[in-house]
């Protein structure tokens, strides 16, 4: 299995800042995931992170509103920019290490954006 | 639409009971099946996976079901305990890349 941490845990932000979430995991993976879990939804994906390389985004997600790194195999950080209210949601970092296997999730980052 | 539905939305049941969750999926082409658990203010945790050829895997009090034929899937929780409340999510692989389809989860309750 792969344990994942995430940072911060949770943070309150004012409109208009930005939040950068990091997420390590404790063993090299291949793929590396983020995604957006709002309150009684579902789990949407934003993007597949993917190492030493521009993300890959999914349809409604762009890489002006969430930049995200990933300079090596057990690291990436995403970044929320620009808030707005809209964006208070929980962000959940997830990673396999191939494709048909389990995919292992982070705690998740509760944002709420003021 | 969503090409991931499960029923019920919610259930409420007594300790020590067995209830089960159903998943209807769309998505094709498969490639397999998981069941996840998320308790409240944390991530999924991965209970099951299935492939198309595999009808039956269990997982402790946890026994998840596939007919890929009717693209169906069942999760059975057996003498339920009260830390077995949480939102049990289906997620459905499409076989070509790694997109994972989410469902929108049942949320279980279990009362003493």
């Amino acid at each position: 299995s792969a344990v994942i941490s995430q940072k911060p845990s949770r943070d309150i932000c004012q409109r208009g800042t930005s939040l950068t979430i990091q997420c390590q995991v404790d063993s090299q993976v291949t793929m590396m995931f983020w995604y957006r879990q709002q309150p009684g939804q579902s789990l949407t994906l934003i993007a597949t992170a993917n190492q030493g390389s521009e993300a890959t985004y999914e349809s409604g997600f762009v890489i002006d509103k969430f930049p995200i790194s990933r300079p090596n195999l057990t690291f990436s950080t995403l970044t929320v920019s620009n808030l707005s209210p809209e964006d208070s949601s929980i962000y959940l970092c997830s990673a396999t290490r191939a494709a048909k296997e389990t995919q292992y999730f982070g705690p998740g980052t509760r944002l709420l954006v003021l | 639409k969503n090409q991931v539905e499960q029923s019920p939305q919610s259930l409420i049941i007594l300790e020590g009971k067995n209830c089960t969750l159903q998943c209807n999926y769309t998505v094709s082409p498969f490639s397999n099946l998981r069941w996840y658990k998320q308790d409240t203010g944390r991530g999924p945790v991965s209970l099951t996976i299935m492939t198309f050829s595999e009808n039956t895997k269990s997982n402790g009090r946890y026994t998840a079901t596939l007919d890929a034929d009717t693209k169906q899937s069942s999760l059975h929780i057996t003498a339920s305990q009260l830390s077995d409340s949480a939102s049990y999510i289906c997620v459905v692989s499409k076989a070509a890349g790694n997109k994972l389809t989410f469902g929108g989860g049942t949320r279980v309750l279990v009362k003493p």
